[in-house]
């Protein structure tokens, strides 16, 4: 019962390197979201996917780029890394983007940037 | 703008004491979600529960009890009989379409240290 895996788990950067974290899901969800969470801000939307082949922008959009690349995976790219992209960033589906959908998340990728 | 605040930023209590975990919305929607989610040490955000604007009724759920008052614009969250299991970040957030967008608004969370 693997729900929402994201690889890798940790992960350290130099500034000016590019990655891209994975994320796939099993459940047959059709809405993908792409989150990071600072100390003393919560979680923070930075893209989202409300269906296969389309993706929109969150509240941080700004030095990442993402891609729906089926129903199950929704990957998230930072080209250029910064050290304010230092983070940890989770993964969550649900069945349709409404009001009413909770989200379920996977175990978090702890990204630091020197 | 919609917006939620968890004022508490870290809560400690002895085991078998109750908490209440505050959360106060803001949102211009009639129409709105409102959730809880657990963050234990492993990091994983675990949904509680939901609730949505038209449904003002108290809930329980073993230990767990949830107070909906919109005159107040809250949607607090009480742990009775707390144990050492519930330490944990506990979030709330508000969806609604604010601005004719999609909203998913996450609280700053509360740190919760139950002590044995």
């Amino acid at each position: 019962n693997a729900g929402v895996t994201q690889t890798p788990k940790f992960q350290v950067l130099k500034t000016g390197q590019s990655m891209t974290l994975q994320c796939a899901q099993d459940m047959n969800h059709n809405s993908m979201y792409w989150y990071r969470q600072d100390p003393g801000m919560g979680l923070r939307l930075i893209y989202y996917s409300a269906s296969e082949g389309t993706t929109d922008k969150g509240e941080v959009p700004n030095g990442y780029n993402v891609s729906r690349l089926n129903k199950r995976e929704f990957s998230l790219r930072l080209e250029s890394a910064a050290p304010s992209q230092t983070s940890v960033y989770f993964c969550a589906s649900s069945e349709l983007v409404t009001l009413n959908q909770p989200q379920h998340f996977g175990d978090g990728t702890r990204l630091s940037i020197l | 703008a919609q917006k939620v605040t968890q004022a508490q930023t870290e809560i400690s209590v002895v085991e078998k004491e109750d908490v209440t975990l505050d959360c106060v919305y803001e949102t211009r929607d009639t129409t709105y979600y409102l959730f809880w989610y657990k963050q234990p040490p492993s990091g994983e955000l675990v949904f509680l529960i939901r609730r949505n604007s038209f449904d003002e009724q108290n809930e329980i759920s073993g230990r767990y009890s949830w107070n909906f008052q919109k005159s107040t614009s809250s949607f607090n969250f009480t742990i009775t009989a707390s144990q050492v299991v519930d330490s944990a970040v506990y979030f709330c957030a508000l969806s609604d379409h604010g601005s004719g967008t999609y909203k998913y608004i996450f609280g700053t969370g509360t740190r919760l240290k139950v002590l044995a």
